[in-house]
């Protein structure tokens, strides 16, 4: 089975500019969340969704939204792109059960210049 | 909200035993991940605990304490493929996750 596939890989933007990164999730899983990864650092939460409802929200400016598509796929936005955006985004997807994981794309690489 | 602690880095060599710890302040736990991440790679799952006590997967092992906000991984009979950042991770209600900045183990011949 195919795990959490994200796109693209690779990505470089400009300030001032948007962005838009899409995940796919593991087959039946129906939450997707979505994570900042700086270099040396642990991924920072960005959003939750499941079924296709905001679950969670992590500490992030208005700039950046999600959605969740009724086939459980998920895309993240980020508006007027600042330097200090430029980071490892993750996307995550699990069963949504006590004990189960999340299960981890590997990510789209973002540069702003 | 929520503080992890786990030591930036740990050094050991082939063959030997490493022990990770991770110290959290949280409101609201429910239950403590531990992932590795070799460099330009997503995490991958290694072991979950919710319960006081050890679970024991292979050569990683995994303890927590949850009146101490403590929990530890275990790596047995190091090898050199363990080299790789370890990542605590703690859910607390609402099932989000928040990430300690992981601790970078180098295993050495």
């Amino acid at each position: 089975d195919a795990g959490v596939t994200q796109s693209p890989t690779h990505l470089i933007k400009t300030r001032g500019q948007h962005v838009t990164l899409r995940c796919s999730p593991i087959s039946g899983h129906k939450s997707v969340s979505w994570y900042q990864q700086v270099l040396g650092q642990g991924p920072q939460f960005i959003f939750q969704y499941y079924e296709k409802e905001e679950r969670g929200r992590g500490n992030f400016p208005d700039r950046f939204s999600a959605r969740q598509f009724p086939n459980y796929s998920s895309e993240l936005n980020v508006n007027a792109l600042l330097l200090g955006d430029s980071a490892l985004y993750l996307c995550a997807s699990t069963l949504d059960r006590e004990n189960q994981p999340q299960h981890f794309g590997d990510g789209t690489r973002l540069s702003i210049l | 909200g929520q503080n992890i602690d786990q030591p930036t880095e740990m050094t050991a060599t082939e063959g030997a035993i490493v022990q990770i710890n991770c110290t959290y302040q949280t409101s609201g736990f429910n239950g403590l991940f531990w992932y590795q991440q070799h460099a330009g790679e997503a995490p991958t799952f290694l072991s979950y605990n919710v319960l006081d006590g050890l679970e024991e997967k292979g050569r990683f092992s995994s303890f927590l304490s949850r009146s101490k906000g403590y929990s530890y991984l275990l790596l047995k009979e190091l090898q050199m493929k363990d080299s790789a950042s370890y990542l605590c991770a703690v859910r607390a209600t609402g099932r989000k996750l928040q990430f300690g900045a992981g601790t970078q183990v180098v295993v050495t011949p």
